[in-house]
């Protein structure tokens, strides 16, 4: 089974409709974050956390918002989803030598 | 901002051949990380190199950390098709685990 799992895989969506993407992990891991991928932009940091308690903003959080349900889990929703938000989004993990664990991605598309 | 840049932004070469891909910054890394990805996938470590002028080698790939940390280069000795996928370089700095990602190299290797 994979250490980071991500629900959907793809989902399409109409402007205005609020989204979640979810993301389990069973490595154990404290830190949790979720990144935007766009073509030729590289990974964006959305948000991320640290443990259950602790969540922070990264460099593109503006109309995103997260949740830190568990050590496990870590939410990522979009309030009123627009159409420059179609994008692949990855959840990681990160160990304490700062490797990170990307999970499959979730493609999503606002039309 | 710190940003990462990457060049070239695509490569496409015959299997065989050598190349080199660069990651650099203006910024101060205090580790730098590259990363493969494939279609479909989430990226995946390759290396992390965290001292000034730290080489590493990985079969045929040979990684190079800058004496200032602020850049860093990946080159492939006698490339294969199974090479071909987007290249990633990140960094982290003041010893946070918070990663900066660069723009992302697509390279292709034909057979």
């Amino acid at each position: 089974d994979a250490d980071v799992t991500q629900t959907p895989r793809n989902r399409i969506t109409k402007t205005g409709k609020r989204i979640m993407l979810e993301c389990s992990q069973t490595k154990g891991h404290d830190r949790m974050y979720w990144y935007r991928q766009d073509p030729g932009l590289g990974l964006q940091l959305i948000y991320y956390s640290f443990d259950v308690k602790d969540i922070n903003k990264g460099e593109i959080s503006d109309g995103y918002s997260v949740s830190r349900q568990a050590q496990a889990k870590f939410s990522l929703s979009l309030e009123s989803a627009i159409p420059n938000q179609t994008a692949l989004y990855f959840c990681a993990t990160s160990d304490l030598k700062g490797t990170q664990y990307f999970g499959p991605g979730t493609r999503l598309t606002v039309l | 901002t710190q940003l990462l840049e990457q060049s070239p932004q695509f490569l496409s070469i015959q299997e065989g051949e050598n190349l080199t891909v660069y990651c650099n910054s203006s910024s101060v890394f205090s580790s730098l990380q590259w990363y493969r990805q494939e279609p479909g996938e989430g990226p995946v470590l390759l290396v992390t190199v965290v001292t000034g002028g730290e080489v590493k080698k990985l079969k045929r790939l040979t990684f190079q950390f800058g004496d200032a940390r602020k850049d860093s280069s990946l080159h492939i000795t006698a490339a294969q098709p199974g090479d071909t996928g987007l290249y990633l370089c990140a960094g982290a700095s003041g010893g946070t685990y918070k990663y900066i990602f660069g723009t992302g190299t697509r390279l292709k290797v034909l057979a």
